[in-house]
This record gives structure tokens, C-alpha cells and sequence, in this order.
């Protein structure tokens, strides 16, 4: 399982856009990327997915460059709402079943 | 959307005392689920993965006899913590996978147990 490295914590204002870089070096050729977004005392919220090149829906982009060895989360215009730990996994998609393995995540927190 | 519950979300037990949990998926069958456990300002640690009829694995350092999971259905796993001891006071997450999802890796996960002993 490939391990990856993403900034302890970051501090943003409302309104302003917040990139969350990670890097996964050793992401294998059919690994996938995903991103999750925790709320205190509450499970991992599914944020965005992506293989290669750049993902967006509704709440956030996902750039990943041609190495894929890191993936960049963008969320445009955050609000204080927004404040959570965000966690980067990498895993095999060709798996029975999927083994997340969950680094430290990032820890944004959005002030007024 | 799947969706997991667990039940219940929060209880306080007696050290001693043995603490079950359940983790259902309500609007899809899950072959496979995981439990979690998460200490306070710490990330998700896997403890062990559930297959629908089949033993649990448990990740290394996870004693199989104190964490009992039991997968009997396709939409319900259990966690039984055995004799609880104040250590064992954390926050207790499952996930269920969805197989043949619009996406492969889709993996829901439930709104979480507090379990305090005391």
C-alpha cells in the first residue's frame, strides 16, 4: 500500500481558495486517489476520486500531475464550514476489497 | 447514496464489561467491512476486515479475542469489544464496500461509536 505525506495543518480565510498538496511516491499502476474529509467525532466523508490529470465535482477539484507521485486537493471559496481533517489515501482498484490506509491528514482550519 | 449506521453512538460501560456494536449498510449489500479505531487528534487505524460468512483479518497488533467481529449478513457486522478496560476508550468507525459501484473503490463509512469506559 502506498503511503503518502501531506502538510500537518493549514490555516485559510473564508472566501479564499485552499490547495492540499500529498504526495505518494511509490502510488502503483492501479492505484486510484481518493480524498476524505472528517468532521470531529464524526466517519470520513468521500470528497473526490481521480486516476490522472484533473477531476472536478461539485465541492472540490483533484489535480494529478503526469507522475501521479502527488495529487493536489483544490477547494474553491472555503467557509468556516470547511474546517476538518482531510485525508489523501491511495489504493488498488483491482482489489476484492479495498485496505485504506490512513495517513496523518491534513488539518484545515478556515477563519472568519 | 449508501449509506452506513452504526449503533449506538456512544456508550459508557464498566471496565470489565463486555461492548457490542453494529455497523449496517442500509440500501446496499456489503460484502466487505472495516473497522477503525481512532484515538483523539490521531488518523483512522485499521483494525480488522469483515467478509460476509468468512472470519475476520485482523491488522497486526489486533487481538482477535478482545475485538470479536461477526459478519453474518450482507448488510450487518458486529464489533464486540470483550472486557472493556479504560484503554480501549476511543472512537470506533466502520466502513462497508460497495462492489460494482460507479466507482470501484467507493468505501462508505459510518457516523462513528464512542465508546468510554470507565
Amino acid at each position: 500500500l502506498a503511503k503518502t505525506t501531506q502538510p500537518i495543518s493549514m490555516d485559510s480565510y473564508e472566501g479564499q481558495e485552499v490547495n492540499i498538496t500529498c504526495s505518494h511516491n511509490n502510488i502503483a499502476t492501479n492505484d486510484y486517489i481518493t480524498w476524505y474529509q472528517q468532521f470531529p467525532s464524526q466517519g470520513p466523508r468521500f470528497i473526490i476520486q481521480g486516476y490522472k490529470t484533473k477531476v472536478t465535482n461539485e465541492v472540490a477539484s483533484l489535480f494529478i500531475p503526469a507522475d501521479r507521485k502527488s495529487s493536489t486537493l483544490s477547494l474553491p471559496r472555503v467557509s468556516l464550514s470547511d474546517t476538518a481533517v482531510y485525508y489523501c489515501l491511495v489504493g488498488d482498484m483491482n482489489t476484492g476489497f479495498q485496505k485504506l490506509v490512513f495517513g496523518t491528514g491534513t488539518r484545515l482550519l478556515v477563519s472568519p | 447514496g449508501a449509506v452506513v449506521s452504526q449503533h449506538p453512538s456512544w456508550v459508557i460501560c464498566k471496565s470489565g464489561t463486555s461492548v457490542k456494536i453494529e455497523c449496517r449498510s442500509l440500501d446496499f449489500q456489503a460484502t466487505t467491512m472495516f473497522w477503525y479505531r481512532q484515538f483523539p487528534k490521531q488518523s483512522l487505524m485499521l483494525m480488522a476486515t469483515s467478509n460476509e460468512g468468512s472470519k475476520a483479518t485482523y491488522e497486526q497488533g489486533v487481538e482477535k479475542d478482545k475485538f470479536l467481529i461477526n459478519h453474518a449478513s450482507l448488510t450487518l457486522s458486529t464489533l464486540t469489544v470483550t472486557s472493556a478496560h479504560p484503554e480501549d476508550s476511543s472512537f470506533y468507525i466502520c466502513s462497508a464496500s460497495a462492489p460494482g459501484g460507479v466507482l470501484r473503490d467507493e468505501q462508505f463509512f459510518g457516523p462513528g461509536t464512542r465508546l468510554t469506559v470507565l
